[in-house]
């Protein structure tokens, strides 16, 4: 059992629609990070935040807006999107911040976006 | 040229079989390489990590090689659950974490 868990597992939304992704680590870890994952395709880094900061993929569009409301939560605001942001999105946390960070990451089951 | 360089596979062995993944990287700057496995339609999951010595986690053994940039995964006597695409994954510090595009293993009875 992952101790990454996310909600919901699976979404669906109109291009019009407004809604968010949430994701909660309980291992204490200092960093949370958001990826995209197409299918048969390596995810893909969106976000990260470690340490009261927040890192961002600079070709990730303004659609996606990451939210830290403390260091165990990371939600994934989502407003306008496209078809072809359809895919598996993954919330990951890692024991290590900052420059430490080693690339060992724990990931949530994902959540499977449609957009309509 | 991409970061991570995995051959896509897919692998089609028998169940017992030995199979081996190779992996490369481009940036002599990385710092750590992991192994990472997903099964269809989940999340990758961490198998093992690689160090430059070797290591060993029953029967699977990771290699890595920094003059060559390169990295190994050895499954021995592989089973029907082993089926899954292997990630590659190398980490040049702080969180730049470059995930190889995945080999796709099968194993059958």
């Amino acid at each position: 059992d992952t101790e990454v868990t996310q909600t919901p597992k699976h979404l669906v939304m109109g291009m019009t629609n407004k809604k968010s992704l949430k994701c909660e680590q309980h291992m204490g870890h200092r960093a949370m990070y958001w990826y995209k994952q197409k299918a048969k395709k390596p995810p893909e880094l969106m976000f990260v935040y470690s340490y009261e900061k927040l890192s961002i993929n600079e070709s990730v569009p303004s659609r996606f807006s990451p939210e830290c409301p403390n260091s165990s939560l990371l939600n994934l605001h989502l407003h306008a999107l496209q078809p072809e942001d359809s895919a598996l999105y993954l919330c990951a946390s890692s024991p290590l911040g900052l420059a430490g960070g080693t690339g060992e990451l724990f990931f949530g089951e994902g959540s499977r976006l449609t957009v309509l | 040229r991409k970061e991570v360089e995995q051959d896509p596979g897919p692998f089609n062995v028998p169940e017992g079989a030995t199979v081996a993944f190779n992996c490369t990287y481009s940036n002599s700057a990385s710092q750590s390489f992991f192994w990472y496995r997903q099964d269809c339609r989940k999340e990758p999951k961490l198998l093992m990590s690689v160090y430059s010595s070797g290591n060993e986690d029953g029967r699977f053994t990771a290699q890595l090689n920094r003059a060559s940039q390169y990295i190994s995964l050895l499954i021995r006597d592989s089973k029907l659950s082993d089926s899954a695409t292997y990630l590659c994954v190398a980490n040049t510090g702080g969180f730049k974490t470059i995930f190889g595009a995945g080999t796709r293993l099968f194993v059958k009875a």
